[in-house]
């Protein structure tokens, strides 16, 4: 059973860095598929930031791109989520999750993690 | 990119009865589309894909259907513990996007 755990702070300040990591169970991170970020904002609806492969091949929203990196470590079972300069306007609720279809990227999700609340503030 | 637009936003349907969802997509995105659940502290449920491809688990009562800018979930006869939010996501086009969700309440 594929299992996907996000931890990071919750609470950051203004213009900073949010840094989060997604540990993957259950299933090898070097399969190929895509592993990715989305968030929701408390009583909205859900946003695509980015995913990666195994080897590191990205894609990003390009609403964010000029502020967020992911990466990934198969070695600790772990893809990480940066995003610099943040805002009132990034405090979600923040979701890896695993893309559906092997070897493609940009598809639906079939894994999910709980997510882990982002609040913003100094 | 491709505005997904989810109506009504909130749909009042009785236990036993059939529930309706819409998804409009700004442009086409072919049948790359999938509809999730998620209930309240929960992460999204992968319920179709491929716009009528049932998930694995999920029950038969889900349906899906459409092809290029209309696409409809149905519920065929609401339990319970269908009554979420239910999200669609085009994946024709980067970047992937996602409606803003429809409320199924209990009238």
């Amino acid at each position: 059973q594929v299992q996907l755990q996000e931890s990071g702070p919750g609470l950051v300040k203004p213009w900073e860095t949010l840094s989060l990591t997604c540990t993957v169970s259950g299933y090898s991170i070097s399969s190929d598929y895509y592993w990715g970020f989305i968030r929701q904002p408390p009583g909205k609806g859900l946003e695509w930031i980015g995913s990666i492969s195994h080897s590191g091949i990205t894609y990003y929203n390009p609403s964010l791109k000029s502020r967020v990196t992911i990466s990934v470590d198969a070695t600790k079972h772990q893809f990480s989520l940066k995003l610099t300069s943040v805002t009132a306007a990034d405090a979600a609720m923040y979701f890896c999750a695993r893309e559906r279809t092997i070897a493609v990227a940009g598809t639906s999700f079939d894994y999910w993690g709980h997510g882990t609340l982002v609040t913003v503030s100094s | 990119e491709r505005v997904m637009t989810q109506s009504p936003a909130t749909l009042s349907v009785s236990p036993g009865e059939r529930a309706t969802l819409s998804c409009r997509a700004s442009e086409s995105v072919s049948n790359n589309l999938a509809w999730y659940q998620q209930k309240p502290g929960q992460a999204p449920r992968l319920l179709i894909y491929g716009a009528s491809t049932r998930a694995t688990g999920i029950p038969a009562r889900f349906s899906g259907s459409g092809s290029g800018t209309e696409f409809t979930l149905t519920i065929s006869s609401l339990q319970s513990e269908d009554f979420a939010v239910y999200h669609c996501q085009q994946y024709n086009n980067w970047p992937l996007t996602f409606g803003q969700g429809t409320k199924v309440e209990i009238k």
